[in-house]
């Protein structure tokens, strides 16, 4: 079955302490971004990536990092996460050729105290 | 720059009830124009999409007409189920990288 995976789906930490949301898709897929979803705001963009090594900022970049070593897998790390990172981050891949049409995954709900 | 407003929810609808969510938009070019729908518990996934002015995108009952001249992009459908409850996103292509322009969403809730 053609799908994103995030984990894990729920998650509550505390602030300063580093943490990793991992993203895997097996569609062979070369786009692949993160977004958060806050209330009123639609989804904001974190961070894209085009291919294997290659990334780059999208609105939201700060307090984020990402990476792209493999071409299914593009894990988002929180390095000292804060509680204005406490959101919903969904994770979406896509061909380059209809790169517009996402597939996501179903989110992760993180709370930062 | 580019953006998205739709309107404000939640709509809340009867079962069988006509279904119209408001989706305007400004952009410089000629952007595609998408609803994706977001049902509880899970991740987004597209409904429709067009691609160019008087262009119609449907699905699942759903339509929507690509309106250069009233920069709109609306959503209905002529008879709503309880299963259609959910948050339908507007988005627009943007002009770089790939990026999609979303709007804030709006909730659909269905009384049967």
């Amino acid at each position: 079955e053609a799908q994103v995976t995030q984990n894990p789906r729920y998650l509550i930490t505390v602030t300063g302490k580093k943490l990793t949301v991992t993203c895997s898709q097996n569609m062979n897929h070369e786009y692949m971004s993160w977004y958060r979803q806050d209330p009123g705001l639609g989804l904001r963009q974190i961070y894209y990536s085009m291919n294997v090594e290659v990334t780059d900022k999208g609105d939201v970049p700060e307090g984020y990092k990402v990476s792209r070593k493999e071409k299914r897998n593009f894990p988002l790390i929180l390095e000292s996460p804060s509680p204005n990172q406490t959101s919903l981050y969904f994770c979406a891949s896509s061909t380059l050729r209809d790169a517009y049409e996402q597939y996501f995954g179903p989110g992760t709900r993180l709370t930062v105290t | 720059g580019d953006s998205v407003t739709q309107m404000e929810g939640p709509v809340t609808l009867s079962e069988e009830a006509f279904l119209t969510i408001n989706c305007t938009y400004t952009a410089t070019g000629y952007p595609s124009l998408f609803w994706y729908v977001q049902y509880p518990g899970e991740g987004l996934q597209l409904l429709l999409k067009a691609t160019k002015a008087d262009d119609k995108g449907s699905n699942k009952g759903f339509e929507a007409t690509y309106r250069k001249e009233t920069t709109s992009f609306h959503l209905e459908k002529g008879s709503v189920q309880v299963s259609d409850s959910a948050v339908y996103f507007c988005a627009l292509s943007g002009n770089s990288n790939y990026q999609l322009i979303w709007g804030a969403g709006t909730k659909l809730i269905i009384k049967p």
